[in-house]
């Protein structure tokens, strides 16, 4: 089965430090989210990109959040410096248009501690 | 502001009798409505969807009803096994915005044996 990667499964840091997260979308797949799992907040939408452009990325808190895409097979969302509040669980998800017939394929997600 | 609500933290169901999932939403504009299951510790995979052209789409034990004018859709599994305890999450998206998915914030179901 085609599948999503996420690297690292998880990352526990000092607060101030630079955490870079890393997700290999599937071969083929020209659109690219980054959400947020917080216990209060569910799933929270970061950025996106379709065709490694990024479309919306309103989510995100812009001085300390960034998302890119390198290249079609690497998509990567930095945070410096990270805080405490940070810790969460990062899902990137992939897929192809809007997705609308079978939705988006999700990762297994990276699991921050910011200590 | 929340767009996608459900309301329900948690649902617990006996096996073999019906879950019913609820989801509201407050954006007109949202013209396609996709169920969500996660287990712990994995990523969510995507169940089921329905365009806001129908009011009702159904994949084996799982249905999906979209009532437009009140804003509101329902999962219902039947019969519900103990392997469908996950956690539930309804998203909706909008043409207009590129496929972007707005998510509520999860219903845990646990069915029992």
């Amino acid at each position: 089965d085609a599948r999503v990667t996420q690297t690292p499964r998880h990352k526990v840091t000092e607060m101030g430090q630079e955490v870079t997260m890393r997700c290999q979308p599937i071969l083929g797949h020209n659109t690219v989210f980054w959400y947020r799992q917080t216990m209060m907040q569910g799933l929270e939408l970061l950025a996106y990109f379709r065709n490694r452009a990024p479309l919306d990325d309103s989510g995100m808190p812009k001085d300390r959040f960034s998302a890119e895409m390198p290249d079609a097979t690497l998509a990567t969302l930095k945070i410096q410096p990270s805080e405490p509040r940070d810790s969460a669980v990062y899902f990137c998800a992939s897929g192809l248009g809007q997705g609308r017939d079978y939705g988006y394929t999700f990762g297994s997600g990276t699991r921050l501690t910011v200590v | 502001d929340q767009q996608v609500k459900q309301n329900s933290p948690s649902l617990s169901v006996q096996e073999g009798r019906i879950s019913i999932l609820n989801c509201d939403y407050t954006n007109s504009m949202f013209d396609y409505f996709l169920w969500y299951k996660k287990y712990p510790a994995e990523g969510p995979t995507f169940l089921i969807s329905i365009s806001s052209i129908k009011d009702k789409n159904e994949d084996g034990r799982f249905t999906v009803f979209l009532n437009k004018s009140a804003k509101h859709l329902s999962l219902h599994i039947v019969p519900s096994q103990p392997g469908d305890s996950a956690v539930y999450f309804c998203a909706a998206s909008a043409g207009f915005q590129g496929g972007k998915l707005i998510f509520g914030q999860g219903t845990e179901l646990s069915v029992k044996p």
